[in-house]
């Protein structure tokens, strides 16, 4: 198995909600990420989790919360999220941190109403 | 952190025809991806290649790693190969992504 699943495939949510996306990886990689994408931008990098510890935080409101249960899993929590949060959401995940090709999930396309 | 630049930043080609993208990165980098994003959005890793030559197909990479910067070769282009290529540049726990190059190619 060589791929990264993210669920759902596309999210529509109001600014009150609550919401979870979900990443899964079974290549035994140590490392997963979260990446954030606006359109017509390459990817921006949110959270990294090295061996499902969050080893970077890169300035990311308080209103998205990642969490990695166990080393095959990456979920980012969604609440009060505003319009601006739009945006397509990448999950990715590598070997290590730093070493070794990254893998990176069809992604979530997320509305925020 | 360090800048990737890619150029050109847009690239319209006639079906067949070939094309080389270009990735510039300023510092010295342990990984060096290259990406298809195609329209849905998904990231398909095209190349691993920190040093050297790799082929797969109609598509070819060379890194020159001490002179910073990074070569895609597409060859005998078709209408599948549009969407944008990223590069991205890992230098420890940093993936950089560059601004990326926007494909057409029109039948």
């Amino acid at each position: 198995d060589t791929e990264v699943t993210q669920t759902p495939k596309h999210l529509v949510m109001g600014m009150t909600n609550k919401k979870s996306l979900k990443c899964e990886q079974h290549m035994g990689h140590r490392a997963m990420y979260w990446y954030k994408q606006k359109a017509k931008k390459p990817p921006e990098l949110m959270f990294v989790y090295s061996y499902e510890k969050l080893s970077i935080n890169e300035s990311v409101p308080s209103r998205f919360s990642p969490e990695c249960p166990n080393s095959s899993l990456l979920n980012l929590h969604l609440h009060a999220l505003q319009p601006e949060d739009s945006a397509l959401y990448l999950c990715a995940s590598s070997r290590l941190t730093g070493l070794g090709g990254y893998t990176f999930g069809s992604g979530t396309r997320l509305t925020v109403v | 952190g360090i800048q990737v630049e890619q150029s050109p930043p847009d690239l319209i080609l006639q079906e067949g025809a070939n094309s080389t993208l270009r990735c510039n990165f300023s510092d010295s980098v342990n990984n060096l991806q290259w990406f298809h994003q195609n329209p849905w959005g998904q990231l398909i890793n095209l190349f691993y290649i920190p040093s050297g030559t790799k082929q797969n197909g109609r598509l070819s990479a060379t890194t020159v790693a001490t002179e910073r910067y990074s070569l895609l070769y597409i060859s005998s282009s078709q209408t599948t190969d549009s969407g944008v290529y990223f590069c991205a540049a890992n230098t420890g726990n940093q993936f950089y992504f560059g601004t990326g190059t926007s494909l057409t190619v029109i039948p």
